[in-house]
């Protein structure tokens, strides 16, 4: 089955900088992957996702970067804020929006600092 | 948008009770939900998925006469915590391939005494 790594596991920044957060994943037919903030308690919401035929997609700070070659993926997110304080997460599946399960990464604490 | 409504949103048991989470599609027909566990600090662990009018197809590990799934209808899946013990405390969230993607529910928080 479908293996994602993330990395790193905590990040701390100062508001302004940026940040950016790394997944890879293991299975060749995964062609969506997502990322979503969770705050502490609630569920996770869709932040940004990215689908195998583009290679980057932007919206507003945040932008996600594909490799598909490399398999791998990345979260970058600019002028951070303290808002932006959260756990992210990156996920794979082989589609989005249908039964096909969505594997997850263990999760980023980021932090940023006022 | 799509939105899936679930509860309890909380809830408290006794050792050795069966506790019983909703997962309701409000405007959208999910044929299938996703149900994960997530314990305190720890990722969204795929426990099962459930298809309507089928049996439900659990995750290695993931003991199916403990963990009771039901999806009778388009709209409503269940999962039943069977004999819940402490180790059972969890943080349960179901989702649905709906909308842009996959809804979640607001999560249940299990918390077993």
């Amino acid at each position: 089955g479908e293996n994602v790594e993330q990395h790193p596991s905590t990040l701390s920044v100062q508001e302004g900088d940026s940040a950016v957060i790394k997944c890879t994943y293991s299975d060749s037919a995964s062609n969506y992957f997502p990322w979503y903030k969770q705050e502490l308690g609630k569920r996770p919401q869709l932040i940004i996702d990215i689908r195998s035929n583009v290679g980057e997609k932007k919206d507003q700070r945040i932008a996600v970067t594909l490799n598909k070659t490399a398999k791998h993926f990345s979260l970058h997110i600019t002028e951070t804020q303290p808002e932006d304080s959260a756990v992210y997460f990156c996920a794979a599946s082989p589609s989005g929006g249908s039964n096909y399960k969505l594997t997850f990464g263990k999760g980023t604490l980021l932090t940023v600092n006022p | 948008g799509a939105v899936v409504s679930q509860h309890p949103s909380w809830v408290i048991c006794k050792s050795g009770t069966s506790v019983k989470i909703e997962c309701r599609s409000l405007d959208f027909q999910a044929t299938t939900m996703f149900w994960y566990r997530q314990f305190p600090k720890q990722s969204l662990m795929l426990m099962a998925t459930s298809n309507e009018g089928s049996k439900a197809t659990y995750e290695q590990g993931v003991e199916k006469d403990k963990f009771l799934i039901n999806h009778a209808s388009l709209t409503l899946s269940t999962l039943t915590v069977t004999s819940a013990h402490p180790e059972d405390s969890s943080f349960y969230i179901c989702s649905a391939p709906g909308g842009h993607g996959y809804t979640f529910g607001s999560g249940t928080r299990l918390t077993v005494v």
